[in-house]
């Protein structure tokens, strides 16, 4: 079945630095969406990527579609205390015989913000 | 509030017990969906409803049982359940169709001893 890998599992950074989180799925996907959970809290949707290549940002935050549809990133510039929480991408395969089009998360990537 | 309440928040339940989790959405959505996460794993998903018509079982155990009787409320009815079965278990609704994310409920936190 299909297969969301997110790296890294866990990020510590100073605020005011830089953070990336990378997701890569095993199949083409049709669109990915990206969460962001706080601590104690539930996921809360931030963005969803479709086209090949496209890039979108919300303020401080960058969200990438790789070329191939396989991949995608986010971003977060200078990095504050309320950017603390679990980053999680969730992809869905292209639409292609039997098998779930359902969304497959991502394990997530657990940032911490050390003021 | 995100729209999608669950109920109860917090669930402690014995092996031989029987309880149920609630969830009631008030934005309109056409599906409904039953997530678990536990610690070091993806969102699991077990169910999906759309329009009050399962349309996928993850292949979940059956002292798992998902109920939808209407497009606004799910219930998931836990029975005979093992301690690996304590998770936080999160409701989730979309408006339907593939280029909308999901929102969340705040979860049911399930500990069964």
């Amino acid at each position: 079945g299909q297969q969301v890998m997110q790296i890294p599992q866990y990020q510590h950074v100073q605020e005011g630095e830089d953070f990336t989180t990378y997701c890569n799925s095993s199949t083409t996907l049709s669109n990915i969406q990206w969460y962001k959970q706080r601590p104690g809290g539930h996921p809360v949707f931030l963005i969803q990527l479709v086209k090949s290549g496209e890039v979108k940002k919300q303020k401080r935050l960058t969200f990438q579609f790789g070329e191939a549809k396989k991949n995608s990133s986010l971003h977060i510039t200078a990095t504050q205390t309320t950017d603390v929480g679990t980053y999680f991408c969730a992809g869905r395969r292209v639409r292609s015989g039997a098998g779930s089009y359902q969304l497959t998360f991502g394990k997530g990537t657990k940032l911490s913000v050390i003021p | 509030e995100t729209g999608v309440t669950q109920t109860p928040r917090h669930l402690v339940m014995g092996m031989t017990n029987k309880k149920s989790l609630k969830c009631e959405q008030h934005l309109g959505h056409n599906a409904m969906y039953w997530y678990k996460q536990s610690a070091k794993k993806p969102l699991e998903l077990m169910f999906v409803y759309n329009f009050k018509e399962q349309t996928e079982n993850n292949s979940v155990p059956s002292r798992f049982s998902p109920e939808c009787p209407n497009s606004s409320h799910l219930f998931l009815h836990l029975h005979t359940l093992q301690p690996e079965d304590s998770a936080l278990y999160l409701c989730a609704s979309s408006p339907g169709g593939t280029e909308y994310g999901y929102t969340f409920g705040s979860g049911t936190r399930l500990t069964v001893v």
